[in-house]
């Protein structure tokens, strides 16, 4: 059962560099978001989608853009990295009926820009 | 917008004793859903529990239990029969019931700590 998977788990960045962290799931699941999750802190919604081809901010979403071009995947693109970005992040992906609406999260990417 | 506030940052326990976790939060909604993650060293985020509002029943899953107070806005965690492997940080998360609000609002954690 591979669930929510995350590439990479970890990565090191220079300031101004970019990156897409890669998010996939099976499970068919409509709706996928992206959190971020500072030292000692809860995690934050930078992104969501409710379908392919529908995204919509979080809390949390300058410095990043998002796209959801198939059900399966949701990555999450980092353009001018900066140390602020400095974090981990999680993917997770949910149904929608009431039933299913349970949030199942990737294992997370860290992320260090220096 | 809907807040989750953890009070207890740090908690401890025996192994094999018995812990409570608070959470409170603030919403107008009537209809939502409230969980509590555990986060292990490891950094999965794994679901603990659910409780679904419009249910007057407390959630029970195993050893885990919660306290669901819908008129007070509280929502906490017990643990009984404490094991080590309980020990991880554990959030306190807030969704609505909406297509829309399908987010998740988190706490900031209480990190336990199991003692043998």
């Amino acid at each position: 059962n591979a669930g929510v998977t995350q590439t990479p788990k970890f990565r090191i960045l220079k300031i101004g560099q970019s990156m897409t962290l890669q998010c996939t799931q099976d499970m068919n699941h409509n709706y996928m978001y992206w959190y971020r999750q500072d030292p000692g802190m809860g995690l934050k919604l930078i992104y969501y989608s409710v379908g392919a081809g529908i995204t919509d901010k979080g809390e949390v979403p300058n410095g990043y853009n998002v796209s959801r071009s198939t059900t399966e995947d949701f990555p999450l693109r980092l353009e001018l990295a900066a140390p602020s970005q400095t974090s981990v992040y999680f993917c997770a992906s949910s149904g929608v009926a009431r039933a299913k609406n349970i949030q199942y999260f990737g294992a997370g990417t860290r992320l260090s820009v220096l | 917008a809907q807040t989750v506030t953890q009070s207890q940052p740090e908690m401890s326990v025996q192994e094999a004793e018995t812990v409570t976790l608070s959470c409170t939060y603030d919403t107008s909604e009537s209809d939502y859903y409230l969980f509590w993650y555990k986060q292990p060293p490891s950094r999965q985020m794994i679901l603990v529990i659910r409780q679904e509002a419009y249910k007057q029943q407390n959630a029970t899953e195993n050893r885990f239990s919660v306290n669901f107070q819908k008129a007070a806005k509280s929502f906490s965690l017990k643990i009984s029969d404490s094991q080590l492997g309980d020990a991880a940080m554990y959030f306190c998360a807030y969704r609505s019931a909406g297509a829309s609000g399908s987010r998740l609002t988190f706490g900031e954690g209480t990190q336990l700590t199991v003692n043998p």
